[in-house]
């Protein structure tokens, strides 16, 4: 988890509220990646980001946005959370791109509850 | 259905036997990662085989890797109760290298 923080730790909040995780890195690494944690489907990919204010999409990236304005923040929002966001959050940063991927290195992660 | 896929999804062994997790992909990969997590945090890196190597080792760790059955071994000699932990493989999505695909990890618990 060195070098990078994620926040909150934990959240509960009520359906149609929204929601802002954020993932803090010092590693100075040029991608970003928010996953989800759900038992039966494994880790998956909502938004990554390849450089400042440079993002795309995921595999489940409905009902999500992220914004990254410095190389060492990346917010993921929930616009208007629903309960079947209620999962595992997971920031991860990586060194390097490209078909000849790097190592991911992974944050604490978030556990956030929608009501 | 995912790229990559553990098996089995769970184990249950002695301190001191090996633990093999199998993994089968579908598409070509430049390489092929596989990562641990312990209960309640995040997942860690352990190694990285490259496709056009056949075994690697790393500490109690060795990491076969089979591209034309499109598939990965990861094997851990004598377990501790410490490697209890999900263990999961990863492989670059073939439209985009820098975005990993995981599969849903194996379960390895290791008794005292």
């Amino acid at each position: 988890d060195a070098g990078i923080t994620q926040s909150p730790r934990h959240k509960v909040t009520e359906t149609g509220t929204p929601v802002t995780l954020r993932c803090h890195q010092t590693e100075n690494h040029r991608y970003m990646y928010w996953y989800r944690q759900d038992p039966g489907h494994g880790l998956r990919l909502i938004h990554y980001s390849y450089g400042v204010k440079d993002t795309d999409k995921g595999e489940v990236s409905d009902g999500y946005s992220v914004s990254r304005s410095k190389t060492e923040d990346f917010l993921l929002t929930l616009e208007s959370a629903t309960s079947s966001q209620t999962s595992v959050y997971f920031c991860a940063i990586s060194d390097r791109g490209g078909q000849n991927t790097d190592t991911q290195y992974f944050g604490p992660g978030t556990r956030l509850t929608v009501l | 259905s995912q790229q990559g896929e553990e098996d089995p999804q769970a184990l249950s062994i002695q301190e001191g036997e090996n633990a093999t997790m199998n993994c089968s992909y579908k598409t070509s990969i430049n390489n092929l990662q596989w990562y641990r997590q312990n209960s309640g945090r995040g997942l860690v890196h352990l190694i990285l085989i490259r496709s056009n190597e056949r075994e690697k080792h790393s500490g109690r760790l060795r990491v076969t890797l089979d591209t034309s059955k499109k598939s990965s071994s990861l094997l851990i000699t004598a377990s501790r109760a410490a490697d209890t932990a999900s263990y999961f493989c990863a492989t670059p999505q073939e439209t985009s290298g820098s975005r990993l695909t995981f599969g849903e990890g194996t379960q390895l618990t290791v008794n005292p």
